[in-house]
C-alpha cells in the first residue's frame, strides 16, 4: 500500500534563507503533486510532476522528482513571509487516481 | 465556472444524528473525490467517482458513511449515527480534462465542510 512521508513536519525559517522539504513515497508512483494550504483554507495546487527528473518552478518555489529514489523535493529560495503555510505532497498508485497525501510540512517564515 | 463548491460550510450536530454534505465539482470534471482532514494531518482519502461510478472506497470508511453521485455531476456524502470521532473537515475535489488541455490529474479542492459532533 502506498505511503507518503514528509519531513520536516515543522519548519521555522528566517526570511531570505533557503530550505528544502522532502517527500518520500513507498511504492511506484507515476504522478507527484504539491499543494499549499493556508490556515482555515482549502488546498491550492502548486506543482504536478509526471516523470523522472521533472523540475517545475514558480517564483521562489521549485519542485523536483526522482522516481528511482521515490523522492520529491520542494525547494524554497530566499523565503518571504507570504510563503508561510502548510505544504503537502501527494502521490498516486500507478494506474489509479487514488491520491495519498503526506502529513504536511508547516512552514513559518519569520521576518 | 467558479470552482468546486461545498455546502454547508459548517455543520454542528449531536452525536447519533445523520448529516449530509453536498459537493458541486467543476462542471467539466468527470472525477470527484471526498477526503477527511483532521487538525494537523493531511487529507485522508475516503472515496472517488468517475462520472457516476464509485470506483474506490477507503476501508477506513465505515458502513455509516455513504457517498453518491447520481448523475455524474454533484455528489453527496452522508454520515449516519455520527460519533464525536467524525468531527473533521470534509473536503471535496474534482479533476478532469477541460477542453483540449492535457489531463495531468491535478485536483481542485472545494472550501470544505467543517463538521463538529457534540
Amino acid at each position: 500500500e502506498l505511503k507518503v512521508e514528509q519531513n520536516p513536519l515543522f519548519l521555522s525559517m528566517q526570511e531570505g534563507k533557503n530550505y528544502t522539504i522532502y517527500c518520500n513515497y513507498s511504492t511506484t508512483s507515476d504522478r507527484l503533486y504539491w499543494y499549499r494550504q493556508d490556515p482555515g483554507k482549502s488546498l491550492e495546487s502548486l506543482f504536478v510532476l509526471l516523470s523522472n527528473g521533472a523540475v517545475k518552478q514558480e517564483g521562489r518555489l521549485m519542485a523536483s522528482l526522482d522516481t528511482k529514489a521515490r523522492l520529491s523535493t520542494l525547494h524554497i529560495t530566499a523565503a518571504v513571509h507570504d510563503l508561510s503555510a502548510t505544504y503537502f505532497c501527494a502521490a498516486t498508485t500507478s494506474g489509479t487516481y487514488k491520491y495519498i497525501f503526506g502529513t504536511g510540512t508547516r512552514l513559518k517564515v519569520l521576518a | 465556472d467558479t470552482g468546486v463548491s461545498q455546502d454547508p460550510r459548517h455543520k454542528i450536530t449531536k452525536r447519533g444524528q445523520n448529516v449530509t454534505f453536498r459537493c458541486d465539482p467543476i462542471s467539466e470534471h468527470n472525477r470527484l473525490y471526498w477526503y477527511r482532514q483532521t487538525l494537523g494531518q493531511g487529507p485522508e482519502f475516503l472515496t472517488y467517482f468517475q462520472n457516476e461510478a464509485q470506483l474506490e472506497k477507503s476501508r477506513l470508511l465505515s458502513d455509516r458513511f455513504s457517498a453518491e453521485r447520481p448523475k455524474g455531476s454533484f455528489s453527496t456524502l452522508e454520515i449516519q449515527r455520527t460519533e464525536q470521532g467524525d468531527s473533521a473537515m470534509y473536503l471535496c475535489a474534482s479533476s478532469g480534462r477541460v477542453g483540449g488541455a492535457r489531463f495531468d490529474g491535478t485536483q481542485y479542492f472545494g472550501p470544505g465542510t467543517r463538521l463538529t459532533v457534540l
